[in-house]
């Protein structure tokens, strides 16, 4: 059973940088899956931020793509999230996820979440 | 950008009522379309896959259907436990999802 934690930050200071980490146990990060993202405003929707493969490929967002940068740390099991420049409106519950690489691309495993609140 | 929309955005219903919430594309998706399940402070959960593949574990009341823009998420004989927010999500680009739809059981 795969499971996923997020660790980091709960606030930080505007303009400032935003930083978590995910870790992956019971599967290997360099299986066939790319690994992602995802942000909730409280009592709003999901939104996607990024995804990684295991060789270092992204893709991102294109809304938040010149503030965001996922990377993998392959000897760790772990992948991680920087969102630069943040605002209050980047205040979230942040959600990293499997997606699962079959046919149709869909999200199987999630963390348990990491809310990160922007004020100073 | 793909856009997803959903409607209802809330609705309420008694057990063992039917229900069913759609969600729209902004263009053609073909069936990649998923549909999770959130309860409150927990992750999303992967109900339905590819428009109509029941994830693994997922009670067969839960049924999905639709291809190109148009969708249906179904619910039948709701139980007490299915009261959470649905959202849809496309995975045919740029993964975007739905706005939400809270479902009330009374």
């Amino acid at each position: 059973q795969v499971q996923l934690q997020e660790s980091g930050p709960g606030l930080v200071q505007p303009s400032g940088t935003l930083s978590l980490t995910c870790a992956v146990s019971g599967g290997s990060i360099s299986n066939s899956n790319w690994w992602s993202w995802v942000r909730q405003p409280p009592g709003k929707g999901l939104e996607w931020i990024g995804e990684i493969y295991h060789s270092g490929s992204t893709n991102y967002n294109p809304s938040l793509k010149s503030r965001v940068t996922i990377s993998v740390d392959k000897s760790k099991n772990q992948f991680s999230l920087k969102l630069t420049s943040v605002t209050a409106a980047d205040t979230a519950v942040y959600y990293c996820a499997r997606r699962y690489y079959d046919f149709w691309r869909y999200f199987d495993y999630w963390g348990q979440g990491n809310l990160v609140t922007v004020f100073s | 950008d793909i856009q997803m929309t959903q409607s209802p955005s809330s609705l309420s219903a008694s057990v063992g009522d039917r229900v069913t919430i759609t969600c729209r594309a902004s263009q053609t998706i073909s069936s990649y379309l998923n549909w999770y399940q959130q309860k409150p402070g927990e992750a999303p959960k992967v109900l339905i896959y590819g428009a109509s593949t029941l994830q693994s574990g997922v009670p067969s009341r839960f049924s999905g259907s639709g291809s190109g823009t148009d969708f249906t998420l179904a619910i039948s004989s709701l139980q007490f436990e299915d009261s959470a927010t649905y959202f849809c999500q496309q995975s045919y680009s740029t993964p975007s999802f739905g706005q939400g739809t809270r479902l009330e059981i009374k």
